[in-house]
């Protein structure tokens, strides 16, 4: 059975601080992994990964994968309160179906 | 947005009623798909369909079926809604091996 974790749970930073989201995968047959960000409403895309060591890159949020250890991390640097929002990783497997792991909520006070 | 709406938006319904949800979508997506998001378990895909009248089951099926007469449309059915069925339900398309999500739909069952 596929399964994904993510760590922490829940994380309460400031303004301007820098945060790293963890997430640890067991999938059959990996195709890619994909960060998503959610607000009060549907998640919303951030980044799709698929090789080791290629840091993607957007704003002040970037994301690595590891296929050897079998996680991938989200860093967020110099966080604004509208960072703020659970933050979704999800494995895709070979036939494109997503298993999700339970979230990150992320709250960045002023 | 990836085009994709669903309605209602909102739903309060009792024990026993039958409930359908649907999903639109423009894009002409041939994959489309059902979670269900609970707190603690994040996005849990239900049923979803590779074509116009092909439909399969997902990781929580139970209780639920769906249907696919056209390629824009996708509809997720509760026979006989339960208590355990409250929860907010996305749908989803496929596109560049990516999945974009709906707007949700929140399903409150008394």
């Amino acid at each position: 059975e596929d399964k994904v974790v993510q760590s922490p749970l829940s994380l309460v930073v400031h303004e301007g601080d820098t945060v790293t989201l963890n997430c640890s995968y067991e999938v059959t047959n990996f195709r890619s992994l994909l960060w998503y960000k959610q607000e009060k409403k549907a998640p919303t895309f951030l980044f799709m990964l698929t090789s080791s060591g290629i840091e993607k890159k957007s704003g002040r949020l970037s994301s690595i994968l590891d296929k050897k250890e079998l996680f991938s991390i989200l860093n967020i640097t110099a966080t604004q309160t509208g960072d703020s929002a659970i933050y979704l990783c999800a494995v895709a497997n070979a036939g494109n179906m997503l298993t999700f792991g339970g979230g990150t909520r992320l709250m960045v006070k002023p | 947005d990836a085009g994709i709406t669903q309605s209602p938006r909102h739903k309060v319904t009792e024990t026993g009623t039958p409930v359908t949800l649907r999903c639109h979508q423009t894009e002409n997506h041939r994959y489309m798909y059902w979670y269900r998001q609970d707190p603690g378990h994040g996005l849990r895909l239900i049923h979803y369909s590779y074509g116009v009248k092909d439909t399969d089951k997902g990781e929580v099926s139970d209780g639920y079926s769906v249907s696919r007469s056209k390629t824009e449309d996708f509809l997720l059915t509760l026979e006989s809604a339960t208590s355990s069925q409250t929860s907010v339900y996305f749908c989803a398309i496929s596109a560049a091996d990516t999945q974009y999500f709906g707007p949700g739909t929140r399903l409150t069952v008394l």
